[in-house]
């Protein structure tokens, strides 16, 4: 059964980056985009970008542009989310997500992973 | 960017029909997929590309698009359905995924 297991959380001063870890096991790693989304507590679903693990090619939404780096290693099949420059706003749980069925652009997220929670705090 | 709204709650009895829209302008050009996620759990897909349930989802969970809304129907509610649940699309001009507001289903 596929599933994302995510590293552990986080408590991180102001200023400081993140970088939260994501190993995807049971399926084809490069046939499945993976997406960033965090939450904020008390808060909705924020998207934060999208990386294509067979080539490595990612996409980022303007708000985080500059900021954020998603990468990859495909030899252990993990993926990796980097936030730099951190603020109290950005004290959230982070998610990976998998897409359903492939690399498909507008596919529903089929699997997430269980979370990890970043503190942000002087 | 492409907006889309739900409504911050909806309330309904054990036994009746949810109904949770998510409006966006011409939305129903777009494929909509719906999440639910309970307290301190990760999101779970329930409905994709308008009216599709993912494997081990119930039948009691259904979905529509049309115009300017989508739509979830939850029928048959029961206890262990209470939860927010937030619609999602994709723009292909922006490339961008978004998600709706959410909406918290408070069986009563």
């Amino acid at each position: 059964q596929v599933q994302l297991v995510q590293s552990g959380a986080e408590v991180k001063k102001p200023g400081a980056s993140v970088k939260v870890s994501c190993k995807a096991s049971g399926d084809t790693f490069s046939e499945y985009y993976i997406n960033w989304v965090r939450q904020a507590p008390g808060q909705g679903l924020e998207w934060m970008g999208r990386i294509n693990p067979n080539s490595g090619d990612t996409n980022y939404p303007q708000k985080f542009q500059g900021r954020v780096t998603m990468s990859r290693d495909t030899f252990i099949t993990t993926t990796y989310m980097e936030l730099r420059g951190l603020t109290s706003d950005d004290t959230a749980v982070y998610y990976c997500a998998k897409t359903l069925r492939g690399d498909y652009l507008d596919d529903a997220f089929g699997i997430w992973g269980q979370g990890t929670m970043v503190t942000v705090s002087s | 960017s492409y907006v889309v709204t739900q409504p911050p709650s909806v309330s309904v009895a054990p036994g009746q029909t949810a109904t949770i829209t998510c409006g966006g302008n011409n939305i129903g050009r777009k494929s909509v997929h719906w999440n639910q996620q309970k307290p301190g759990q990760a999101p779970v897909l329930v409905v994709y590309d308008d009216d599709d349930r993912p494997s081990g989802i119930p039948e009691r969970f259904s979905g529509s698009n049309s115009g300017n809304t989508a739509t979830l129907t939850i029928s048959r509610v029961e206890a262990g359905d209470e939860a927010d649940y937030y619609c999602q699309v994709y723009t292909s001009e922006t490339d961008h995924v978004g998600f709706g507001g959410g909406t918290k289903l408070t069986v009563l």
